[in-house]
Order: C-alpha cells, then structure tokens, then sequence
C-alpha cells in the first residue's frame, strides 16, 4: 500500500547532539510538510516543501533544518537539540495542484533528548 | 492562530452517535472546513472536508450552517476504535495547503 513511512519510531539523542529524522513517501506526493508535536498539544507545521521548493514557518527556530533530495525522501535536521525539542515529529504529504486532496500523516518519530 | 473553536473533551456511548461541534465565525468565503483526527501515539488521519454543502463519507458525516460559522462532525455510531482526538480545521489553501491545528475535542468512546 502506499504510504508515508519514517524512521525511527523512536529516537534518543543527547543534549546537543546533531540528529536527523527522515521520511519517506510512496506516493509520489509533491509536498512534504514537518510538523512538531510536543505533549498534549496540537501538531504545529515547522515547514514545507513545495516539490522543490522550501517554506519555512516564520516561527520555527533556525535550529531546524530540512532536505528533500528527492520526491520520495524528506530530512528533518535538529543541529543542536535542546531539551524543549523532546517531541513527536510528523511527517506528512499532499498533492496540491488539484483541489484540496487531504495530507496523509507517518506514525511519528518520538524524539527523547538526555 | 487557529481559526476554530472545539469543546476540550466529549464522551460517547458505544454503538450511539457522536456529535463534534466546531465554531469557526471567521472563516472566508473560499476556506473550506476539515476534520482530521488522531489515535494516541499516531499520526492524524484525515476524516472529510467540506465547504457549504453537507457532506457524507464512510467515516462520517458533515453538516455546516448555512452562514458557515460552525459545522458539527458525526459519527453515526461510535465504536471504542474511534477513541481519539478530533481537530476541526479551516484550510488556508492558498499557502500551501497547510493545516493550523487548533486544539481539538478528545472523544472518548465507553462501552
């Protein structure tokens, strides 16, 4: 089935230390979005891509980074992890160009900083 | 910010239906309402959308008022799998297509 897969579910890293998140579409979806979930909150969008293009949320900390090599491959970059980063992160994809199609979402990654 | 209200909590019984109502007094003319929903500790999934008109899926159905500033969710009979929180939204098509996620209702689902 298609589908958007990341990897992993689960992720620890250390105070500092630079981890990558990625996600993967079988879609073949146009737009890519991260969102960041922390605990009993709503997901809130850190970014997108636009195919190529790259939107960045005015609110979202230059700690963030993303890469999308690909159409089927996206990264979600934390340079310096702080321990208000510990969160859900979702990746999710849409096919705009046609009207309004739903975004489908990944399981998450769960993200633990020590 | 988001442009929907929702009550925090709603309890159903299993097997009756589930009535999730949504204020969004300030939605545009060309904004259409979503309804998305997640399960704990999975992604959110989307249920159906709509812009004036009623509109019926196999998930669900949705109503919206005729001035549009609110819309009620429903799910005709709710089962314990339905348990999760439901998040109103008002589509910003035109920046992309993202979602503002408000803060949703938590629908429990009791046998």
């Amino acid at each position: 089935d298609a589908m958007v897969i990341q990897n992993p579910r689960y992720q620890v890293t250390q105070f500092g230390k630079p981890v990558t998140l990625s996600c993967s579409q079988t879609l073949n979806h146009n737009v890519m979005y991260w969102y960041q979930q922390k605990s009993s909150q709503a997901p809130k969008l850190l970014f997108h891509y636009y195919d190529k293009d790259f939107n960045n949320e005015a609110d979202t900390p230059d700690n963030f980074q993303s890469r999308r090599p690909n159409t089927s491959f996206c990264f979600l970059d934390i340079r310096s992890p702080g321990l208000g980063d510990a969160a859900m992160y979702l990746c999710a994809t849409s096919r705009e160009g046609l009207p309004l199609n739903e975004q489908y979402f990944g399981p998450g990654t769960r993200l633990t900083v020590t | 910010d988001a442009k929907t209200t929702q009550p925090p909590s709603m309890d159903c019984a299993e097997g009756r239906a589930a009535n999730l109502p949504c204020n969004h007094s300030t939605i545009s003319g060309n904004e259409y309402v979503y309804w998305y929903r997640q399960i704990h500790s999975q992604g959110p999934q989307y249920i159906i959308h709509g812009l004036k008109n009623n509109e019926t899926n196999e998930m669900a159905s949705l109503i919206i008022t005729e001035d549009r500033k609110s819309s009620t969710l429903i799910l005709p009979h709710a089962t314990l799998r339905d348990t999760a929180v439901y998040y109103c939204i008002v589509r910003v098509y035109n920046q992309g297509g993202k979602l503002i996620f408000g803060q949703g209702t938590e629908l429990s689902v009791k046998p």
